[in-house]
């Protein structure tokens, strides 16, 4: 069965360095999303990504952070001058269609965990 | 604001009951629910969807109930398995948008 991966499962950073997170989103998929996770909270809505752009992003993406397919098959969430407030699961997500005949259903992977020091 | 929340954070079965999960949203523009299913150490993994046009929709095992009324979403889910402990998130979909945003999380813990 298809599925979302991403690396790196966990990673470890010292305040202020940047960061890159990379997904590979199911192949036929067309939607990218990236959503975090801070420990035991809710599951936030960072960015929407389609058509090599951004299509939503939330207040919580700022600046700081930046997304990228850089080739065919990955995405990646850049995250610059990360800070102690940024550790957390990052989820990457995609779908084949935004609603249109299906259900809608997101795809997500298996999280990369951000410890920043 | 307005937002999507639960009712509680931590249900407790006993294996083969029933268990109800319950949801609150205050958004009146939501118009698609979705409940997902997040095991430990993993992502979320979607279990059943409801349009805002419908009040019920069975999957297997699974049962949403969406009570437009009073803003209330419920998933059942019938004779739980140990399998199913799980952290439990609805999430809504506001018209217009194809974002889900999640609510806080129910976590299921079912004792065999």
């Amino acid at each position: 069965e298809p599925e979302v991966t991403q690396t790196p499962s966990h990673q470890v950073t010292q305040m202020g360095q940047e960061v890159i997170l990379r997904c590979v989103p199911i192949s036929n998929h067309l939607y990218f999303y990236w959503y975090r996770q801070i420990l035991g909270q809710k599951v936030e809505f960072l960015v929407s990504f389609y058509n090599n752009e951004i299509s939503e992003k939330s207040e919580i993406f700022d600046d700081q952070f930046s997304v990228e397919r850089p080739d065919g098959s990955n995405f990646t969430l850049k995250i610059r001058s990360t800070k102690l407030e940024d550790s957390a699961m990052y989820f990457c997500a995609s779908t084949l269609t935004q609603r249109t005949t299906n259900t809608g259903e997101l795809f997500f992977g298996e999280g990369s965990r951000l410890t920043v020091l | 604001g307005e937002s999507v929340g639960l009712h509680l954070p931590t249900l407790s079965v006993q294996e083969g009951d029933n268990s109800i999960i319950n949801c609150a949203y205050s958004n009146s523009a939501s118009d698609y629910f979705i409940w997902y299913k997040q095991e430990s150490g993993k992502g979320p993994q979607f279990i059943i969807d409801i349009r805002s046009n419908m009040d019920k929709r069975q999957g297997q095992r699974v049962t949403v109930l969406l009570n437009k009324t009073v803003k209330h979403l419920s998933l059942q889910i019938a004779a739980t398995q140990p399998g199913d402990s799980a952290v439990y998130f609805c999430a809504e979909n506001q018209r217009g948008s194809y974002i889900p945003t999640f609510g806080r999380g129910t976590s299921l813990i079912v004792h065999p």
